[in-house]
């Protein structure tokens, strides 16, 4: 049963364009949720998370959104550039403790010049 | 990255054989925790450790699977007897709670059993 789902495998979009990665959960417990980027032969990198307290956070050419009602959330990169292109992945969290993250099965996002 | 060392990159073996993985963190870390990719699957959670206890291995997927954390430098993942459905990439990862970033990632071990 997976509680953090991307249903989008992969996504293509051009230069300059607006990317948008979807996500939604189903466990309402979770407080914390981030997104991870991963080029081929690496491992998952951080890029940008944001607490259930809030419903935006910003960083640069990245937001994310959060919706708590509908349990979802969104990875916004405005504008795209060729080097986006990786896999994104979603995870989620319980924040009180040494919890593990819950991660969906991924996106890959190619951004064509 | 140095914060979190896997070796070796990249394992070719045999249906059958014995295979070991093993990753290095660096020092300060409490927690550290076993994923594989798979394009089926995603990232999924096999085990982690809290100060060198084994938490949770529920998702570990069958008794072929085991893993140790003897001091909170060193872990292993074994795979005995490996099977090609074993076949992914396996990461280790250490816990940041004291950042945005929770999840500090060495750069994995690509295992292709034949």
């Amino acid at each position: 049963d997976q509680q953090v789902k991307q249903n989008s495998p992969s996504l293509s979009v051009q230069e300059g364009r607006i990317s948008i990665l979807n996500c939604d959960y189903t466990n309402s417990m979770f407080d914390y949720f981030l997104w991870y980027k991963k080029y081929p032969a690496e491992g998952p990198t951080f890029l940008i998370s944001i607490s259930s307290i809030k419903d935006k956070n910003e960083d640069g050419r990245f937001t994310v959104f959060l919706n708590k009602s509908a349990k979802h959330l969104s990875l916004h990169i405005v504008p795209s550039q060729p080097g986006d292109s990786a896999v994104y992945f979603c995870a989620a969290v319980r924040n009180s403790g040494n919890t593990p993250l819950v991660f969906g099965k991924g996106t890959r996002l190619s951004v064509i010049a | 990255d140095a914060g979190v060392i896997q070796s070796p990159r990249h394992e070719v073996t045999e249906m059958g054989q014995e295979v070991t993985l093993r990753c290095k963190p660096i020092s300060g870390h409490n927690s550290l925790f076993w994923y594989r990719q798979t394009m089926m699957r995603g990232l999924e959670l096999l085990i982690y450790f809290n100060n060198n206890v084994p938490i949770d291995d529920s998702g570990m997927p069958e008794d072929r699977f085991s893993a140790k954390m003897p001091n909170a430098s060193f872990s292993t993942l074994k795979i005995q007897p490996s099977e090609p459905r074993d076949s992914a990439v396996y990461f280790c990862a250490v816990l940041k709670p004291w950042g945005n970033e929770k999840l500090f990632f060495g750069s994995g071990t690509q295992l292709s059993v034949l």
